[in-house]
């Protein structure tokens, strides 16, 4: 059964910093794309940054470019997801998502609240 | 960008009823769409990919269609379960974007 966990949500400050990590298992990491995607409170979804298999492709959507780093360690079956200089409309939850046939995510994280406020 | 555009934003309806949730992109997606349910506290579950497959476990009821810019998600029947937000989703190119949603909700 695939499993992922995201963790290392919080609250922090506007222009802070954060590093969320996504643990996976019961399936073979780094043969699969994987996705961030956020919801901010009461808001849709966002997609954020995928990368691909060997972590040698990065995406990302235009708001986060510059400020987040997506990252994986396929030796840990782990991702990672740098955020830099935070701002409030930054405040989602975050979920990690595992990717199948170029985009869509049939496994997903239980989320990781991050919380960007003074 | 594209963005999708999904119709109505709420839809009022009783169990056993039919849904039809529609999707259309601001440009040509191909069959590259998917299609997302999530209940409150929870996240997302993938039903429909490539417009038309059902994901795995899924069950019948539920059935996507379309191409190029225009989808449509059908539920046949409506269960109890069924009453959520759902998310329409392309991946024919970067940034990946969603729908605004519709909420099916217990008329």
């Amino acid at each position: 059964e695939v499993h992922l966990v995201e963790s290392g949500g919080g609250l922090v400050q506007p222009g802070g910093s954060l590093r969320l990590s996504c643990a996976a298992s019961g399936f073979t990491f780094s043969n699969y794309w994987m996705t961030w995607v956020r919801q901010a409170p009461g808001k849709g979804l966002e997609w954020v940054a995928d990368i691909n298999e060997d972590g040698s492709e990065k995406n990302y959507v235009d708001f986060v470019k510059g400020r987040f780093t997506i990252s994986r360690d396929n030796a840990k079956n782990s991702m990672y997801l740098q955020m830099n200089s935070l701002r409030v409309e930054d405040t989602a939850i975050y979920y990690c998502a595992r990717a199948i046939n170029g985009g869509s995510w049939p496994d997903w994280g239980q989320g990781s609240l991050v919380t960007v406020s003074s | 960008d594209i963005v999708l555009t999904q119709s109505p934003a709420t839809l009022s309806l009783s169990p056993g009823e039919r849904a039809t949730l529609s999707c259309r992109a601001s440009q040509r997606v191909s069959s590259y769409l998917a299609w997302y349910q999530q209940k409150p506290g929870q996240a997302p579950r993938l039903l429909i990919y490539d417009a038309s497959n059902r994901a795995t476990g899924v069950p019948a009821r539920f059935s996507g269609s379309g191409s190029g810019t225009d989808f449509t998600l059908t539920i046949s029947s409506l269960e109890t379960e069924d009453f959520a937000v759902y998310y329409c989703q392309q991946r024919s190119s970067w940034p990946l974007t969603f729908g605004g949603g519709t909420k099916v909700q217990i008329k």
